[in-house]
């Protein structure tokens, strides 16, 4: 059982590049979501769907695309990077509608943007 | 809106001794869940424990326990007989109850604590 599978660990931008960071869970959960950590921050929500075809956003969805053709996957695109968009990326997910409210998260990405 | 503080940026403990995180929260809901996430080096955010907030019953798990006070808004973390593993951040975060909105699992998030356990 993978869980939540998140490629890549690690990348490193030049500004006005673009990427896609991918997500993927194999625990039929609806709900996704993708979250950045920054020092003295914590996490925030950027993106999330609640099923395939449905996405929203979060607090801080500027410079970030989403979309959910699957119930299993929930790709990240970085239109044009900026350094602001340094951080580490976590994608995480659960039901949507009943049964567990548990969170599951990947292992994150670290991306720095020079 | 919802808001999570932990107040404690940095803690140390001895290994083998009890430690407790502080974190309150704010909120006008009545039913929400509240988790302790732990987050070592290795990045990988871990769920340690959770509450249901129509529970009065605090919840623990092994060496972990907290104390849900919920008319203070209070959340705190317990560990006991700390282990050179325990050494991480560890986050507290809330959720709101169900409904069918779609953000019905957003995690609001404190900026946690460091916990160091030494030797």
């Amino acid at each position: 059982n993978a869980g939540v599978t998140q490629t890549p660990k690690f990348q490193v931008l030049k500004t006005g590049q673009s990427m896609t960071l991918q997500c993927a869970q194999d625990m039929n959960h609806e709900y996704m979501s993708w979250y950045r950590q920054d020092p003295g921050m914590g996490l925030r929500l950027i993106h999330y769907s609640v099923g395939a075809g449905i996405t929203d956003q979060g607090e801080v969805p500027n410079g970030y695309n989403v979309s959910r053709s699957t119930t299993e996957d929930f790709p990240l695109r970085l239109l044009s990077a900026a350094p602001s968009q340094t951080s580490v990326y976590f994608c995480a997910s659960s039901y949507a509608f009943g049964g567990s409210y548990e969170q599951y998260f990947g292992p994150g990405t670290r991306l720095t943007v020079t | 809106a919802q808001t999570v503080t932990q107040s404690q940026p940095e803690m140390s403990v001895q290994e083998a001794e009890t430690v407790t995180l502080s974190c309150t929260y704010d909120t006008s809901e009545s039913n929400y869940y509240l988790f302790w996430y732990k987050q070592p080096p290795s990045r990988q955010m871990i769920l340690v424990i959770r509450q249901e907030a129509y529970k009065q019953q605090n919840a623990t798990e092994n060496r972990f326990s907290v104390n849900f006070q919920k008319a203070a808004k209070s959340f705190s973390l317990k560990i006991s007989d700390s282990q050179l593993g325990d050494t991480a951040m560890y986050f507290c975060a809330f959720m709101k109850h169900g409904g069918n909105a779609g953000n019905n699992r957003k995690l609001i998030w404190g900026l946690g604590t460091s916990l160091a356990v030494n030797p």
